[in-house]
């Protein structure tokens, strides 16, 4: 079955700085990546996503790059903001296979004022 | 209410108690999934449910027992549970077949077994 690694695991920034989250997939074959965003207390909440047939997402201040080839994906968050702390989960699945998705280990982020 | 409720919010149960959770979906959607969410690990696939129809048992214990009596509902049963499954059970929803995948997430039920 499918396999999702994510780096770091924790990851503490300047406000204002860029923060980049990245993930690898095990299996080819997947072709949705979503990112959540779980504040503390919170459930987690869809921030944005990607299909195998781009490269690259962007919306606002987060962006997300696919690379099929290498199997990985990143979030990148630009002029973080003190709401930007939360964990940030990944996640790919087979979108013809229907809906199970496969998470990674999440990373929690905190943005320093 | 909108969106997905779970209830309890929390729960404290002994090894030998009985116990359900609940969820509910309020978004016309017709897949709904339980997770498992604890602090060393990801957030883990338990159950899905398409069209009230179970597709994926992602090999966990029959001590945990789902039921979704109807699309909108998805319940888990819980019987002699061990320390090691308290954890944040999250219960999601999404509409398959529109192309749209993305998962509603519940608040969550926090479990603590004894």
């Amino acid at each position: 079955g499918e396999n999702v690694e994510q780096h770091p695991s924790t990851l503490s920034v300047q406000e204002g700085d860029s923060a980049v989250i990245k993930c690898t997939y095990s299996d080819s074959a997947s072709n949705y990546f979503p990112w959540y965003k779980q504040e503390l207390g919170k459930r987690p909440q869809l921030i944005i996503d990607i299909r195998s047939n781009v490269g690259e997402k962007k919306d606002q201040r987060i962006a997300v790059t696919l690379n099929k080839t290498a199997k990985h994906f990143s979030l990148h968050i630009t002029e973080t903001q003190p709401e930007d702390s939360a964990v940030y989960f990944c996640a790919a699945s087979i979108q013809a296979a229907g809906n199970k998705l496969t998470f990674g280990g999440g990373t929690r982020v905190l943005v320093k004022p | 209410e909108t969106g997905v409720t779970q209830t309890p919010r929390h729960l404290v149960m002994g090894m030998t108690n009985k116990k359900s959770l609940k969820c509910e979906q309020h978004l016309g959607h017709n897949a709904m999934y339980w997770y498992k969410q604890s602090a060393k690990k990801p957030l883990e696939l338990m159950f899905v449910y398409n069209f009230k129809e179970q597709t994926e048992n992602n090999s966990v214990p029959s001590r945990f027992s789902p039921e979704c009596p109807n699309s909108s509902h998805l319940f888990l049963h819980l019987h002699t549970l061990q320390p090691e499954d308290s954890a944040l059970y999250l219960c999601a929803s999404s509409q398959i077949g529109t192309g749209d995948n993305e998962q509603f997430f519940g608040p969550g039920t926090r479990l603590t077994v004894l």
